[in-house]
């Protein structure tokens, strides 16, 4: 199955700043996922970022917040801008696999306090 | 739209059997997955099951799919410590833009 690496694995920023995420595959893959989980919640799909196009965004999450770039088939970014203590979470990519037998892969995810 | 539900948390002692259930309602779901989160970790998949399945096992580890109810349970056999982790279903169908429906997640404690 794909592995990834996914940074930074945590960080404490300050209100009102931007972090960008990075996933990296190690492996072409055709659908990125990016998932928020807040504290002892479930996952939250934000956005699925495809090659070639424009991130698709679930309810509740704008591009203007969580900008993605997906330039290639093994590498993602989701920017968490103006940030502010709410958005304190983890923050995990996830790939698609060709067979669903395979389920879904997920980075080790991002730690992020701000405070 | 689409739900998965789960109990929130399961205790139970070293070497006994847990067992984590899960109900669902999009009766589409084709593959239904059993994730395991240890704390600070990432997701890993433990197994899944088709859904023209009843009954799948690997291991210690026994999945069981009422597709009528719409339940799913995951079975561990003589449970260890390290299986301490919060476990997660999630149902998936290809119609549904290949994305995964999440449960809210059991939290398994093992006590010694």
């Amino acid at each position: 199955s794909a592995v990834i690496s996914q940074k930074p694995s945590r960080d404490i920023c300050q209100r009102g700043t931007s972090l960008t995420i990075q996933c990296q595959v190690d492996s072409q893959v055709t659908m990125m996922f990016w998932y928020r989980q807040q504290p002892g919640q479930s996952l939250t799909l934000i956005a699925t970022a495809n090659q070639g196009s424009e991130a698709t965004y679930e309810s509740g999450f704008v591009i203007d917040k969580f900008p993605i770039s997906r330039p290639n088939l093994t590498f993602s970014t989701l920017t968490v801008s103006n940030m502010s203590p709410e958005d304190s979470s983890i923050y995990l990519c996830s790939v698609d696999r060709d067979r669903p037998t395979d389920g879904y892969t997920f980075g080790s995810g991002t730690r992020l306090t701000v405070v | 739209g689409e739900d998965v539900e789960q109990s929130l948390f399961l205790s139970v002692r070293e070497g006994d059997s847990s067992v984590i259930n899960c109900t669902y309602t999009d009766s589409s779901s084709t593959y239904l997955y059993w994730y395991k989160q240890e704390p600070g970790a990432g997701l890993q998949l433990l197994t899944y099951i088709f859904s023209n399945m009843d009954m799948k096992q690997d291991q210690r580890l026994t999945v069981l799919l009422n597709k009528k109810d719409k339940h799913l349970s995951l079975r561990i056999a003589d449970t260890q410590t390290g299986d301490s982790a919060i476990y997660f279903c999630a149902e998936w169908n290809a119609g549904n833009n290949r994305k995964l429906i999440w449960g809210l997640g059991t939290s398994l404690a093992v006590n010694p």
